[in-house]
């Protein structure tokens, strides 16, 4: 069964560094996303993505964040200068419309110390 | 894993037994409603969905049920099993814009 991958599986920073997650989406889908789960909290939606661009973004994703589609299979968020509150788990999706199942992959954990 | 259950409600059934778990959602625009699984350091599962023009929707022991005039939505499970146990989210959508706002969660523990 085709899956999202996400590496790595856990990042552990100093405060300032950049950081960049890396997810490979199921290979036919066209819509991206990327959530993130403070530890013990709700999941929350960050940014999607489809047809290389931005399609819409939560107040979370600041100027910190960026995302890209560097090539045809990978989608990437970085995080360019870590703060401490930025410590989660980053959850990379993506769908085949713009409604309908989203699959997850398993995250990738940062610790920001 | 990711839901350590620091404020989370539970519900506890015993194996056999049905479940159900229930959601409060807030925005009236929302028209898309999902119900996701997250096992302990996974990540989450989509179970089912149902959109704002059905009231309810069934799927292979679980069904899904909508009540826009009250906000609330439910998951029923039947014939609980061991597997079942996880954390479970409600999810919203409001189709103008793409993006899920998540429920705060609810852990279902199921004894043997």
């Amino acid at each position: 069964e085709p899956e999202v991958t996400q590496t790595p599986s856990h990042q552990v920073t100093q405060m300032g560094q950049e950081v960049i997650l890396r997810c490979v989406p199921i290979s036919n889908h066209l819509y991206f996303y990327w959530y993130r789960q403070i530890l013990g909290q709700k999941v929350e939606f960050l940014v999607s993505f489809y047809n290389n661009e931005i399609s819409e973004k939560s107040e979370i994703f600041d100027d910190q964040f960026s995302v890209e589609r560097p090539d045809g299979s990978n989608f990437t968020l970085k995080i360019r200068s870590t703060k401490l509150e930025d410590s989660a788990m980053y959850f990379c999706a993506s769908g085949t419309g713009s409604i309908g199942e989203l699959f997850f992959g398993e995250g990738s954990r940062l610790t920001v110390l | 894993g990711e839901n350590v259950g620091l404020h989370l409600p539970t519900l506890s059934v015993q194996e056999g037994d049905n479940s159900i778990i229930n959601c409060a959602y807030s925005n009236s625009a929302s028209d898309y409603f999902i119900w996701y699984k997250q096992e302990s350091g996974k990540g989450p599962q989509f179970i089912i969905d149902i959109r704002s023009n059905m009231d309810k929707r069934q799927g292979q022991r679980v069904t899904v049920l909508l009540n826009k005039t009250v906000k609330h939505l439910s998951l029923q499970i039947a014939a609980t099993q061991p597997g079942d146990s996880a954390v479970y989210f409600c999810a919203e959508e409001d189709t103008g814009r793409r993006a899920l706002t998540f429920g705060s969660g609810t852990r279902l523990q199921v004894q043997p």
